[in-house]
């Protein structure tokens, strides 16, 4: 168990909905980061927020959003959605920085966007 | 910039034989390395990385992997497979030069599957 927490495991929708997917990251952790993992795209960052703040942008979509909340949760929000989102969504947590940041992944949250 | 190439999505190999997994990597930049896996429903685990120093690293699970920088590459081996380490495995670089790990950049994964 890698201490970090995504919900909810599985989420179905239709085109053109929008979904939001949550992370609580390790006790202390300040750091979240959002991956996506599709299998022809393989695992592509999305986006990192530190501390409350949007810290690096990746791939992101300008239909996908995400916050950090004061007590560090994150939260990924899809909207719009297109059949192509379908993809398994990863959220990682740190706390160390420089070349001892480690990263610990939760298991992800499957979209199946039909 | 950096990329990373895993040789073969699928590799299948017996109880009791060799692992290789094959990384190649591109880094404009001395580069920072690691192998990650992922097993059925979890996600990505650190396996093992190499930063500076010995070119020869060890990680958990008897896995271990090699530097070598006139090659460029970074391959994953283990001397004996066993039934539970069947899973996926990511290489990922990103560079020595610092910066957070939204610079890391993973391959496209390499499946292995253990055979009894």
């Amino acid at each position: 168990d890698s201490g970090v927490t995504q919900t909810p495991k599985h989420l179905i929708t239709a085109t053109g909905q929008r979904v939001t997917l949550r992370c609580s990251p390790r006790s202390g952790d300040l750091s979240v980061y959002w991956y996506q993992q599709s299998l022809d795209q393989g695992l592509q960052f999305l986006i990192q927020y530190y501390n409350g703040e949007e810290r690096a942008k990746g791939n992101i979509l300008e239909r996908f959003s995400a916050q950090q909340f004061p007590d560090l949760h994150s939260e990924l929000n899809l909207s719009s959605l297109e059949l192509g989102d379908s993809a398994l969504y990863f959220c990682a947590s740190s706390s160390l920085t420089g070349e001892n940041e480690k990263l610990f992944f939760g298991s992800g949250t499957q979209l199946s966007v039909l | 910039a950096q990329s990373v190439t895993q040789l073969g999505s699928h590799v299948s190999v017996s109880e009791g034989a060799l692992v290789l997994l094959r990384c190649n990597y591109s880094s404009s930049v001395p580069p920072y390395l690691f192998w990650y896996v992922q097993y059925p429903n979890q996600g990505l685990q650190l396996l093992l990385k190499y930063t500076t120093g010995a070119t020869l690293v060890k990680g958990i699970n008897g896995f271990e992997a090699e530097f070598k920088k006139s090659e460029t590459s970074f391959h994953l081996t283990k001397p004996s497979a066993h039934m539970s380490d069947a899973a996926e495995y990511f290489c990922a670089v990103k560079p020595s030069s610092g910066g957070s790990n939204y610079k890391l950049k993973f391959g496209k994964g390499t499946l292995l599957t253990v055979n009894p």
